[in-house]
Protein backbone atom coordinates (compact mmCIF):
# COMPACT_ATOMS: atom_id res chain seq x y z
CA UNK A 1 0.00 0.00 0.00
CA UNK A 2 0.87 3.49 -0.09
CA UNK A 3 3.60 4.62 2.43
CA UNK A 4 4.04 8.11 3.29
CA UNK A 5 7.83 8.81 5.30
CA UNK A 6 7.96 11.52 8.00
CA UNK A 7 10.91 13.14 9.43
CA UNK A 8 12.06 13.78 12.13
CA UNK A 9 9.39 11.94 14.20
CA UNK A 10 10.32 14.28 17.27
CA UNK A 11 12.70 17.19 17.49
CA UNK A 12 13.74 19.51 20.00
CA UNK A 13 14.69 22.92 18.89
CA UNK A 14 15.84 26.37 20.88
CA UNK A 15 13.48 29.04 20.79
CA UNK A 16 14.31 31.59 17.60
CA UNK A 17 15.42 28.95 15.27
CA UNK A 18 13.90 27.28 12.52
CA UNK A 19 12.76 23.18 12.11
CA UNK A 20 12.45 21.48 8.96
CA UNK A 21 10.18 18.57 8.81
CA UNK A 22 9.81 16.40 5.47
CA UNK A 23 7.25 14.60 4.28
CA UNK A 24 7.70 12.06 1.40
CA UNK A 25 5.33 9.67 -0.50
CA UNK A 26 7.64 6.45 -0.93
CA UNK A 27 5.68 4.76 -3.54
CA UNK A 28 3.68 7.21 -5.37
CA UNK A 29 3.57 10.26 -6.39
CA UNK A 30 1.79 12.66 -4.71
CA UNK A 31 -0.30 15.10 -6.72
CA UNK A 32 -1.71 17.13 -3.20
CA UNK A 33 0.06 17.16 0.11
CA UNK A 34 -1.81 18.63 3.32
CA UNK A 35 -0.02 19.83 6.24
CA UNK A 36 -1.93 19.50 9.60
CA UNK A 37 -1.40 20.57 13.33
CA UNK A 38 -2.27 18.77 15.86
CA UNK A 39 -2.42 19.98 19.92
CA UNK A 40 -2.88 17.59 22.91
CA UNK A 41 -6.00 15.36 22.95
CA UNK A 42 -7.16 17.87 20.42
CA UNK A 43 -8.47 17.12 16.54
CA UNK A 44 -6.38 17.68 13.52
CA UNK A 45 -6.17 21.28 12.10
CA UNK A 46 -5.35 22.10 8.65
CA UNK A 47 -2.73 24.20 8.07
CA UNK A 48 -2.05 24.40 4.33
CA UNK A 49 -2.37 22.58 0.91
CA UNK A 50 0.63 22.09 -1.51
CA UNK A 51 0.54 21.23 -4.99
CA UNK A 52 3.71 19.93 -6.58
CA UNK A 53 5.27 22.91 -8.42
CA UNK A 54 3.01 25.80 -7.05
CA UNK A 55 2.66 27.93 -3.59
CA UNK A 56 0.80 26.58 -1.21
CA UNK A 57 -2.56 27.22 -0.05
CA UNK A 58 -2.67 28.60 3.27
CA UNK A 59 -5.47 27.85 6.09
CA UNK A 60 -7.06 31.34 7.80
CA UNK A 61 -5.25 32.32 10.63
CA UNK A 62 -1.95 30.50 9.35
CA UNK A 63 1.07 32.46 9.32
CA UNK A 64 2.44 31.56 5.74
CA UNK A 65 5.90 33.45 6.56
CA UNK A 66 6.26 31.33 10.11
CA UNK A 67 5.52 28.10 8.16
CA UNK A 68 6.69 27.72 4.85
CA UNK A 69 5.82 25.12 2.91
CA UNK A 70 7.82 23.83 -0.17
CA UNK A 71 6.06 21.16 -2.26
CA UNK A 72 9.22 20.56 -5.01
CA UNK A 73 8.77 17.13 -5.97
CA UNK A 74 5.67 15.21 -6.67
CA UNK A 75 7.01 13.04 -3.79
CA UNK A 76 8.64 15.33 -1.34
CA UNK A 77 6.67 18.20 0.49
CA UNK A 78 8.95 20.11 3.53
CA UNK A 79 7.65 22.42 6.22
CA UNK A 80 10.03 24.84 8.00
CA UNK A 81 8.43 26.31 11.17
CA UNK A 82 11.12 29.38 11.33
CA UNK A 83 12.22 31.27 14.08
CA UNK A 84 10.41 28.62 16.31
CA UNK A 85 8.83 29.58 19.75
CA UNK A 86 7.31 27.72 22.48
CA UNK A 87 3.89 28.33 21.33
CA UNK A 88 4.81 26.30 18.35
CA UNK A 89 5.24 23.11 20.12
CA UNK A 90 3.03 20.86 18.23
CA UNK A 91 2.61 17.60 16.50
CA UNK A 92 2.78 18.15 12.78
CA UNK A 93 1.50 15.55 10.69
CA UNK A 94 1.29 15.58 6.72
CA UNK A 95 -1.20 13.48 4.11
CA UNK A 96 -0.06 12.99 1.00
CA UNK A 97 -2.77 12.19 -2.02
CA UNK A 98 -2.12 10.36 -5.02
CA UNK A 99 -3.93 11.88 -8.20
CA UNK A 100 -6.72 9.57 -9.54
CA UNK A 101 -7.27 8.03 -6.13
CA UNK A 102 -10.75 8.59 -5.54
CA UNK A 103 -10.17 8.41 -1.36
CA UNK A 104 -6.58 7.75 -0.78
CA UNK A 105 -5.05 10.39 1.63
CA UNK A 106 -2.24 8.37 2.99
CA UNK A 107 -0.74 9.93 6.17
CA UNK A 108 2.73 10.48 8.03
CA UNK A 109 3.30 8.97 11.16
CA UNK A 110 3.90 12.42 12.54
CA UNK A 111 6.46 15.01 14.07
CA UNK A 112 6.89 15.97 17.67
CA UNK A 113 7.80 19.48 17.76
CA UNK A 114 9.14 20.84 21.27
CA UNK A 115 10.92 24.55 21.78
CA UNK A 116 12.26 25.36 24.60
CA UNK B 1 -18.80 25.84 4.45
CA UNK B 2 -18.96 22.15 5.94
CA UNK B 3 -18.99 20.83 9.90
CA UNK B 4 -18.34 17.56 11.30
CA UNK B 5 -19.32 17.10 14.86
CA UNK B 6 -18.45 14.63 17.09
CA UNK B 7 -20.75 14.79 20.48
CA UNK B 8 -18.71 11.54 22.51
CA UNK B 9 -15.63 13.23 24.12
CA UNK B 10 -15.12 9.42 25.49
CA UNK B 11 -16.77 6.27 24.79
CA UNK B 12 -16.24 3.29 26.90
CA UNK B 13 -16.76 -0.56 25.94
CA UNK B 14 -16.23 -3.96 27.15
CA UNK B 15 -14.13 -6.14 25.12
CA UNK B 16 -16.28 -8.30 22.79
CA UNK B 17 -18.95 -5.63 22.86
CA UNK B 18 -20.27 -3.20 19.80
CA UNK B 19 -19.68 0.29 20.07
CA UNK B 20 -20.74 3.00 18.24
CA UNK B 21 -18.93 6.14 17.59
CA UNK B 22 -21.44 8.91 16.50
CA UNK B 23 -20.56 11.44 14.12
CA UNK B 24 -22.80 14.19 11.84
CA UNK B 25 -22.14 16.56 9.47
CA UNK B 26 -23.12 19.63 7.56
CA UNK B 27 -22.46 20.24 3.88
CA UNK B 28 -24.55 21.98 1.12
CA UNK B 29 -23.00 19.44 -0.91
CA UNK B 30 -24.08 17.08 -2.72
CA UNK B 31 -21.05 14.82 -3.75
CA UNK B 32 -18.78 14.22 -0.68
CA UNK B 33 -16.78 11.65 1.50
CA UNK B 34 -16.89 10.63 4.53
CA UNK B 35 -13.91 8.64 6.42
CA UNK B 36 -13.06 7.08 9.88
CA UNK B 37 -9.63 7.19 11.17
CA UNK B 38 -8.28 5.85 14.49
CA UNK B 39 -5.06 7.47 16.12
CA UNK B 40 -3.39 5.26 18.52
CA UNK B 41 -1.05 6.99 21.16
CA UNK B 42 1.74 6.99 19.07
CA UNK B 43 -0.04 9.25 16.88
CA UNK B 44 -0.66 7.87 13.27
CA UNK B 45 -3.86 8.11 11.59
CA UNK B 46 -5.04 4.84 10.27
CA UNK B 47 -7.81 4.64 7.73
CA UNK B 48 -10.61 2.61 8.61
CA UNK B 49 -13.72 3.01 6.73
CA UNK B 50 -14.85 5.38 3.80
CA UNK B 51 -18.73 6.38 2.57
CA UNK B 52 -19.24 8.33 -0.72
CA UNK B 53 -22.87 10.43 -0.48
CA UNK B 54 -23.75 8.23 -3.51
CA UNK B 55 -22.99 4.70 -1.88
CA UNK B 56 -26.13 3.16 -1.02
CA UNK B 57 -24.62 0.35 0.59
CA UNK B 58 -23.03 1.36 4.74
CA UNK B 59 -19.54 0.35 3.89
CA UNK B 60 -17.73 -2.68 5.56
CA UNK B 61 -14.06 -3.40 6.50
CA UNK B 62 -14.20 -6.22 8.80
CA UNK B 63 -15.37 -4.93 12.31
CA UNK B 64 -16.21 -1.65 11.27
CA UNK B 65 -19.22 -0.46 9.50
CA UNK B 66 -20.67 2.80 8.77
CA UNK B 67 -24.03 3.25 9.58
CA UNK B 68 -25.08 6.57 6.85
CA UNK B 69 -27.81 8.39 7.81
CA UNK B 70 -28.38 10.44 4.61
CA UNK B 71 -31.23 12.34 5.45
CA UNK B 72 -30.34 12.66 9.01
CA UNK B 73 -26.93 13.47 7.76
CA UNK B 74 -25.21 11.16 10.12
CA UNK B 75 -22.30 8.53 9.88
CA UNK B 76 -22.15 6.58 12.91
CA UNK B 77 -18.85 4.40 12.96
CA UNK B 78 -19.90 0.94 14.64
CA UNK B 79 -17.00 -1.36 15.66
CA UNK B 80 -18.13 -4.98 16.40
CA UNK B 81 -16.45 -7.19 18.88
CA UNK B 82 -14.06 -4.57 20.74
CA UNK B 83 -10.24 -5.40 21.36
CA UNK B 84 -8.23 -3.77 23.89
CA UNK B 85 -6.00 -2.66 20.77
CA UNK B 86 -9.24 -0.55 19.75
CA UNK B 87 -8.61 1.98 22.19
CA UNK B 88 -7.20 5.04 21.00
CA UNK B 89 -8.79 7.96 19.51
CA UNK B 90 -11.43 7.62 16.38
CA UNK B 91 -12.15 11.07 14.21
CA UNK B 92 -14.93 11.13 11.25
CA UNK B 93 -13.68 13.12 8.66
CA UNK B 94 -15.73 14.49 5.38
CA UNK B 95 -13.87 15.95 2.15
CA UNK B 96 -15.08 18.41 -0.12
CA UNK B 97 -15.44 17.08 -4.07
CA UNK B 98 -15.33 20.66 -5.89
CA UNK B 99 -12.55 22.00 -3.95
CA UNK B 100 -9.71 22.67 -5.82
CA UNK B 101 -7.59 19.93 -3.59
CA UNK B 102 -10.46 17.62 -2.01
CA UNK B 103 -8.84 18.87 1.48
CA UNK B 104 -10.13 16.42 4.59
CA UNK B 105 -11.94 18.33 7.45
CA UNK B 106 -11.75 16.69 10.80
CA UNK B 107 -13.85 16.32 14.29
CA UNK B 108 -12.42 16.97 17.32
CA UNK B 109 -12.81 13.20 17.76
CA UNK B 110 -13.71 10.74 20.71
CA UNK B 111 -11.72 8.44 23.21
CA UNK B 112 -12.52 4.91 23.05
CA UNK B 113 -11.16 3.21 25.66
CA UNK B 114 -11.62 -1.04 25.75
CA UNK B 115 -11.38 -2.70 29.29
CA UNK B 116 -10.93 -6.40 29.90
Amino acid sequence: GAVVSQHPSWVICKSGTSVKIECRSLDFQATTMFWYRQFPKQSLMLMATSNEGSKATYEQGVEKDKFLINHASLTLSTLTVTSAHPEDSSFYICSARESGQFYGYTFGSGTRLTVV
Amino acid sequence: AQKITQTQPGMFVQEKEAVTLDCTYDTSDQSYGLFWYKQPSSGEMIFLIYQGSYDEQNATEGRYSLNFQKARKSANLVISASQLGDSAMYFCAMREIYTGFQKLVFGTGTRLLVSP
